[in-house]
């Protein structure tokens, strides 16, 4: 069956720093794999999407990598901020409307 | 435009008792979808809609049924509510064509004793 793993233990790190996200897959291809934030009380908000055939997306502070060899993506916020503080998830794609979720990272930046 | 609207936010239930939990969205997405998220597992999806007049099971599906009312609206039903369906649920849809990205609602938090 399908498996997204991502680190279930809390990342913290110093403000400043680059904080490096994983999401691991198996059991499938997805076409993309998008990544979500989530604050607590709130439902996730989409950040960054990228493509099978893209090894890099960038967007501001946020960078994100695409090994389908590895079946891993990477997540990286640089200069991280305490406001960067959330839970982010993970979301492989195959194409289909089922969208499955990793267990969510979260990251705490301190100041 | 007010998004993903979920209802109710907050609800106790006793074990046994029904309820459905209202969700609309105002975007003219096709797609709608239903999960749930308990601590430590993530979010984990238990029907989907890919359009109006069609619905799907996901990861969890047991305890549980949907109705797409019409394109906007996607309800999920407990008819028989456990302890073990204490979670926060949360109501999302996906944008037709582009990016393929899902917008969320707020999350409804139902507690069964």
């Amino acid at each position: 069956s399908q498996k997204i793993e991502q680190n279930s233990e809390a990342l913290n790190i110093q403000e400043g720093k680059t904080a490096t996200l994983t999401c691991n897959y198996t059991n499938y291809s997805p076409a993309y794999l998008q990544w979500y934030r989530q604050d607590p009380g709130r439902g996730p908000v989409f950040l960054l999407l990228i493509r099978e055939n893209e090894k890099e997306k960038r967007k501001e502070r946020l960078k994100v990598t695409f090994d389908t060899t590895l079946k891993q993506s990477l997540f990286h916020i640089t200069a991280s901020q305490p406001a960067d503080s959330a839970t982010y998830l993970c979301a492989p794609t195959s194409g289909t409307y089922k969208y499955i979720f990793g267990t969510g990272t979260r990251l705490k930046v301190l100041a | 435009n007010a998004g993903v609207t979920q209802t109710p936010k907050f609800q106790v239930l006793k074990t046994g008792q029904s309820m459905t939990l209202q969700c609309a969205q105002d975007m003219n997405h096709n797609s709608m979808y239903w999960y749930r998220q308990d601590p430590g597992m993530g979010l984990r999806l238990i029907y989907y809609s890919a359009s109006e007049g069609t619905t799907d099971k996901g990861e969890v599906p047991n305890g549980y049924n949907v109705s797409r009312l019409n394109k906007r609206e996607f309800s999920l039903r407990l008819e028989s509510a456990a302890p073990s369906q204490t979670s926060v649920y949360f109501c999302a849809s996906r944008e037709s064509g582009g990016a393929n990205v899902l917008t969320f609602g707020a999350g409804s938090r139902l507690t069964v004793l």
